[in-house]
């Protein structure tokens, strides 16, 4: 199984400041066929299910703020918060969407320093 | 506009089954793939298998192999999830998602599956 692993656990940030989270996975996700990162990002809020936010690493869903943003190639990963906002508490996950079975990372909490 | 809707709560005991349902709206069953997701309470997303309807093909995660079957009836663009022999920990919020090459953008609203004696 690929393991995906995040870091940090949790990160606090002042408002308006950058967030960073990392991501690992134990192979590469690299499709080579079509030169594609199949690694997605998704944001969840408390109650909420999870909200798809970058795919092929680095590809922003349709509506998602400009101040996220998603890199990295092969086996590691990075989301980027450019501009924390109060409405970007939230934990994050990345998931790789090329092997099975499926696997997520353990989550990165965001919260307001 | 895609929606995908789940059944209600379950409280179950102990070594009883629970089957989950997943409504989509259109004829997506034909198009997507369905996988079924689950979260205990305070701790991560947990892939546990999925289901292509229209090749009637299902994975499952090893942690669940023998305990789940996913299926789907494309008569009413349903998809469901049983699991079976229910522990307490198998206490958690259940989620379907439709699967695509660009990430999962539609989940359901998910489902809580309580398991107490």
């Amino acid at each position: 199984d690929i393991v995906m692993t995040q870091s940090p656990d949790s990160l606090a940030v002042s408002l308006g400041e950058r967030a960073t989270i990392n991501c690992k996975s134990s192979q590469s996700v690299l499709y080579s066929s079509n030169n594609k990162n199949y690694l997605a990002w998704y944001q969840q809020k408390p109650g909420q299910p999870p909200k798809l936010l970058i795919y092929w690493a680095s590809t922003r869903e349709s509506g998602v703020p400009y101040r996220f943003s998603g890199s990295g190639s092969g086996t590691d990963f990075t989301l980027t918060i450019s501009s924390l906002q109060a409405e970007d508490v939230a934990i994050y996950y990345c998931q790789q969407y090329y092997f099975l079975p499926l696997t997520f990372g353990g989550g990165t909490k965001v919260e307001i320093k | 506009q895609v929606q995908l809707v789940q059944s209600g709560a379950e409280v179950k005991k102990p070594g009883s089954s629970v089957k989950v349902s997943c409504k989509t709206s259109g004829d997506t069953l034909r198009t997507y793939t369905f996988s079924w997701v689950r979260q205990a309470p305070g701790q991560g997303l947990e892939w546990m298998g999925r289901i292509n309807p229209l090749l009637s093909m299902t994975n499952y995660t090893q942690n669940f192999q023998g305990r789940i079957t996913i299926t789907a009836d494309k008569s009413t663009n349903t998809v469901y999830m049983e699991l079976r022999s229910l522990r307490f920990d198998d206490t958690a919020v259940y989620y379907c998602a439709r699967e695509g090459v660009w990430g999962w953008a539609h989940w359901g609203q998910g489902t809580l599956v309580t398991v107490s004696s």
